[in-house]
């Protein structure tokens, strides 16, 4: 079973509008760490945002938010005011621990967001 | 922030060749690295894990007599091709990352290289 779901291949938004990219993620751990990357045409892996599962409050990282809700177990990144340098790949991806835990993030297919003038 | 660089960034070879990428963490010790492989348009498929003196650990289907990984030390991890072919070609991006039971062991200490895009003619 897939942990990490990114039902979104592809989104469009326009310059300095706000984007919602889903994830929803699947884990039976109670101690667990959700990412977000942003990956340009360059390939890099750019590190966005991060969301313990103990955290209660939302991250926030300049433009970027992560909606958590957990009962839901979904983990949507917020862009707010988009600029066209955010459009790029952006992955969802879980690290899960605890006892047995791999501590080994797990990647979302991806979502390609292009951000048009 | 920690830095991570792989070299080389780009590489074009001849099939039957052999092809080293190396990934280094510049500023940090890293115990763990990862090797991922991502094809155009996919996701990051993580093909091993390195522990810096021993042996590392390969996801299922991944041939380890293919797909060398040798981490020699705290800040050095080498992934070689062996007689690479043109299905070999892809991204490949390695990661480094400091003990997970340190502060911040669910936090971001995973730092991901720049990638090496291997084309096998």
């Amino acid at each position: 079973a897939q942990k990490i779901t990114q039902t979104q291949p592809g989104m469009f938004v326009q310059e300095k509008e706000a984007v919602t990219l889903d994830c929803t993620y699947d884990t039976s751990d109670q101690s667990y760490g959700l990412f977000w990357y942003k990956q340009p045409s360059s390939g890099e892996m750019i590190f966005l945002i991060y969301q313990g599962s103990y955290d209660e409050q939302n991250a926030t990282e300049g433009r970027y938010s992560l909606n958590f809700q957990k009962a839901r177990k979904s983990a949507n990144l917020v862009i707010s005011a988009s600029q066209l340098g955010d459009s790029a790949m952006y992955f969802c991806a879980m690290r899960e621990g605890g006892s047995g835990g791999s501590y080994i993030p797990t990647f979302g297919r991806g979502t390609s967001l292009i951000v048009h003038p | 922030g920690a830095v991570v660089s792989q070299h080389p960034s780009w590489v074009i070879c001849k099939s039957g060749t052999s092809v080293k990428i190396e990934c280094r963490s510049l500023d940090f010790q890293a115990t763990t690295m990862f090797w991922y492989r991502q094809f155009p348009k996919q996701s990051l498929m993580l093909m091993a894990t390195s522990n810096e003196g021993s042996k590392a650990t390969y996801e299922q289907g991944v041939e380890k007599d293919k797909f060398l990984i040798n981490h020699a030390s705290l800040t050095l991890s080498t992934l070689t091709v062996t007689s690479a072919h043109p299905e070999d070609s892809s991204f490949y991006i390695c990661s480094a990352r400091t003990s997970p039971g340190l502060a911040g062991g669910f936090g971001h200490t995973q730092y991901f290289g720049p990638g090496t895009r291997l084309t096998v003619l």
